[in-house]
């Protein structure tokens, strides 16, 4: 597509449910990124794709996160057992070569 | 740590004015560095990016400087407009497809 694409734009759940949030790149773009935004912050790093593998996933809070890219494209974002505190826009961008970065519009999580 | 310090946090002046936006980090291996706004609930816009072997880039009335010595990037804002209002995060890259680290960002409002 022209852009990078995420949907939803905003999901409220709630606490305890678990989440699934997309994220559909530039096409031909290899490298993925998801990072999360609280208010007031910049964007914190969460994963980062090469093609289908996740090349570096430091920023994951604990193993209730989980991302998958399994033909190199799409990404899912998954969270189980969400708690208050996962509230938050989660971001993706995709990269052709890691010079620049094109960003999602997010999806905007409440966890009530 | 790998830090980028966006400061002050908010700012506010009136249309027309000639304004400076900083952005300081601690590690000054850098790949590049990038500038971008966000308007409010929405997704992150690439406004200019720097490559390490460069000095400046400029698009319109933004132009952007990467001094790597000192640790500090500028982005300048000429003859400012209300439009212009929404928050201006810069990100550093260490490395080729290596994460992004942001600054918390800085609010600007645009006084008509």
């Amino acid at each position: 597509g022209a852009g990078v694409s995420q949907t939803p734009s905003n999901k409220v759940t709630e606490k305890g449910k678990y989440v699934e949030l997309r994220c559909d790149p530039i096409s031909g773009h290899t490298a993925l990124y998801w990072y999360r935004q609280s208010l007031g912050q910049g964007p914190e790093f969460l994963i980062y794709f090469q093609g289908t593998g996740a090349a570096d996933d430091s920023g994951l809070p604990n193993d209730r996160f989980f991302a998958v890219r399994p033909e190199g494209s799409v990404s899912t974002l998954k969270i189980q057992r969400t708690e208050r505190g996962d509230s938050a826009v989660y971001l993706c961008a995709s990269s052709l070569n890691g010079y620049g970065y094109t960003f999602g519009s997010g999806t905007r999580l409440t966890v009530v | 740590k790998q830090e980028v310090t966006q400061i002050p946090a908010a700012l506010s002046v009136p249309e027309g004015e000639n304004l400076v936006l900083n952005c300081s980090f601690t590690d000054s291996a850098i790949y590049n560095l990038q500038w971008f706004r966000q308007d409010p609930g929405k997704g992150l816009t690439s406004l200019l990016l720097i490559q390490s072997s460069q000095r400046e880039q400029t698009s319109g009335r933004l132009n952007a400087s990467l001094d790597k010595s000192s640790g500090r990037s500028t982005l300048y804002i000429a003859a400012s407009q209300p439009g212009d209002s929404a928050t201006y995060l810069c990100a550093r890259l260490t490395g080729a497809n290596s994460k992004l680290t942001f600054g918390k960002g800085i609010t600007l409002s645009v006084r008509p």
